[in-house]
C-alpha cells in the first residue's frame, strides 16, 4: 500500500530564512515523488518531481527537494523564503509499477512572516 | 501548450438537486483524467479516473458519477445532491504513459449544497 505523511500541519518561517516542509512516504517498490503548491481557491500547481538519479531535485520558484531513500523522505526546501511562498503544500507518491492514482499527503500550510 | 478548464468556478445548489461539473483539456490527446474532492481545504480524495472514452473507474462509492463522452471531456454528475457533497472539486489530467507524469489540475469548482 502507498501512503504519504506530512507531519506538520503548519510551518511558520520569517521572510529571508530557509524553509523546510517535511514529507515521508511508504511504498512497496520504488517511488515517484511529487510536490504541489495550492493558493487559496485555486487548483494544485506542480512544483517538482523525483524520478531517479540525483537525490536533489530542483523545481519551480526556487524550490528544491531532497530524496532520502534510507529515511523514506522527500523534504521540500528553499534557501530564502518569500512572503509570496505562503500557501498550502502537498507531497504525493506513486509506485513505479504504474498505479493510476497519486497518493497525496494531508498538506502543510506554510506562512512566511514579513 | 496544454490547458485544463473547469466550470463553473462556484456553485450553490439545494439538497436533492442535480449536479453537472465539466472539465475539458486542450493541447493533448488521450490523457488520463481525474476527479478529486478536497474537503476543509486539506486532503484530496480521488473520486474517479478515466484512461479513455467511456472508461471510468470509481474509487469511492457514493451518489456521484462520472462520464467521459469525448477524449478530452470529463463530467462529474449527481442525480440528487446531499449536504455532504459540499466541497472543492478538482479535475486533473496526466500524460500516458503516466507513471512519472505529474497531474495537472484545473482551478476547481467550489460546491456548496444548502
Amino acid at each position: 500500500a502507498q501512503s504519504v505523511a506530512q507531519p506538520e500541519d503548519q510551518v511558520n518561517v520569517a521572510e529571508g530564512n530557509p524553509l523546510t516542509v517535511k514529507c515521508t512516504y511508504s511504498v512497496s517498490g520504488n517511488p515517484y515523488l511529487f510536490w504541489y503548491v495550492q493558493y487559496p481557491n485555486r487548483g494544485l500547481q506542480f512544483l517538482l518531481k523525483y524520478i531517479t538519479g540525483d537525490n536533489l531535485v530542483k523545481g519551480s520558484y526556487g524550490f528544491e527537494a531532497e530524496f532520502n531513500k534510507s529515511q523514506t523522505s522527500f523534504h521540500l526546501k528553499k534557501p530564502s523564503a518569500l512572503v509570496s511562498d505562503s500557501a498550502l503544500y502537498f507531497c504525493a507518491v506513486r509506485e513505479k509499477t504504474g498505479a493510476n492514482n497519486l497518493f497525496f499527503g494531508t498538506g502543510t500550510r506554510l506562512t512566511v512572516i514579513p | 501548450s496544454q490547458t485544463i478548464h473547469q466550470w463553473p468556478a462556484t456553485l450553490v445548489q439545494p439538497v436533492g438537486s442535480p449536479l453537472s461539473l465539466e472539465c475539458t483539456v486542450e493541447g493533448t490527446s488521450n490523457p488520463n483524467l481525474y476527479w478529486y474532492r478536497q474537503a476543509a481545504g486539506r486532503g484530496l480524495q480521488l473520486l474517479f479516473y478515466s484512461v479513455g472514452i467511456g472508461q471510468i473507474s470509481s474509487e469511492v462509492p457514493q451518489n456521484l458519477s462520472a462520464s467521459r463522452p469525448q477524449d478530452r471531456q470529463f463530467i462529474l454528475s449527481s442525480k440528487k445532491l446531499l449536504l455532504s457533497d459540499s466541497g472543492f472539486y478538482l479535475c486533473a489530467w496526466s500524460q500516458v504513459p503516466h507513471a512519472n507524469s505529474p497531474l495537472h489540475f484545473g482551478n476547481g469548482t467550489r460546491l456548496t449544497v444548502t
